[in-house]
């Protein structure tokens, strides 16, 4: 069980290149998510998943963009790379059954830097 | 809107110490509260969490918590530390509502364990 898994650990854009970055999780998770984190400001929600093709925006979801068309997978979009966005990001997962009270499981983040 | 304010970037303690990380929150309905942790270069792993009953919650790893409705706090707690829970800590609220569990992170708190 390989719980959530992040590609790639590191990348590096220049200014104006797109890319995905890659999630997914064997749990059968219902709840999917993605976060970036920041220095001094935690972390933030940009977009969310409550299921295979149902997506919605978060916090911050602006510059990014996201679908679901399995459990498994919820690939996060940077369509126009900014320095801006430069952060580390974070998918995490978690099940729909019990409301809203339980615990999220985090990938391993990928460090992205824009020049 | 919900928020979480963890007041100190850092806390030092010596090992076999007691050791506390503080969090208040604030919510407009009932808060479901957080405690996570962060390793370096690893993703965030989940340490405890309130939902309702006893406000004492106990969680991994021998930390606990005590939610205070009063002074809206949720204070992380160990009544001995080790060096091995140096690391980064982060509170987080949902108001708990029904469907996705939208969860606001404070800023996070460094521990440093002292040998």
């Amino acid at each position: 069980n390989a719980g959530v898994t992040q590609t790639p650990k590191f990348q590096v854009l220049k200014t104006g290149q797109s890319m995905t970055l890659q999630c997914a999780q064997d749990m059968n998770h219902e709840y999917m998510s993605w976060y970036r984190q920041d220095p001094g400001m935690g972390l933030r929600l940009i977009h969310y998943s409550v299921g295979a093709g149902i997506t919605d925006q978060g916090e911050v979801p602006n510059g990014y963009n996201v679908s679901r068309s399995t459990t498994e997978d919820f690939p996060l979009r940077l369509l126009s790379a900014a320095p801006s966005q430069t952060s580390v990001y974070f998918c995490a997962s978690s099940q729909s059954s019990g409301g809203t009270y339980n615990e999220q499981f985090f990938g391993p983040g990928t460090r992205l830097t824009v020049l | 809107a919900q928020s979480v304010a963890q007041p100190e970037d850092q806390v030092n303690v010596a090992e076999g110490n007691p050791l506390t990380v503080k969090c208040t929150y604030s919510v407009s309905g009932n808060p479901y509260l957080f405690w996570y942790v962060q390793y370096p270069n690893r993703g965030l792993q989940f340490l405890l969490k309130y939902i309702t009953g006893d406000n004492l919650v106990k969680g991994s790893y021998g930390f606990e918590a005590e939610f205070n409705k009063s002074q809206t706090s949720f204070h992380l707690k160990k009544p001995s530390a080790l060096v091995s829970d140096s690391a980064l800590y982060f509170c987080a609220v949902s108001e708990g509502n029904t469907g996705f569990q939208k969860l606001v992170f404070g800023t996070g708190t460094r521990l440093l364990v002292s040998p």
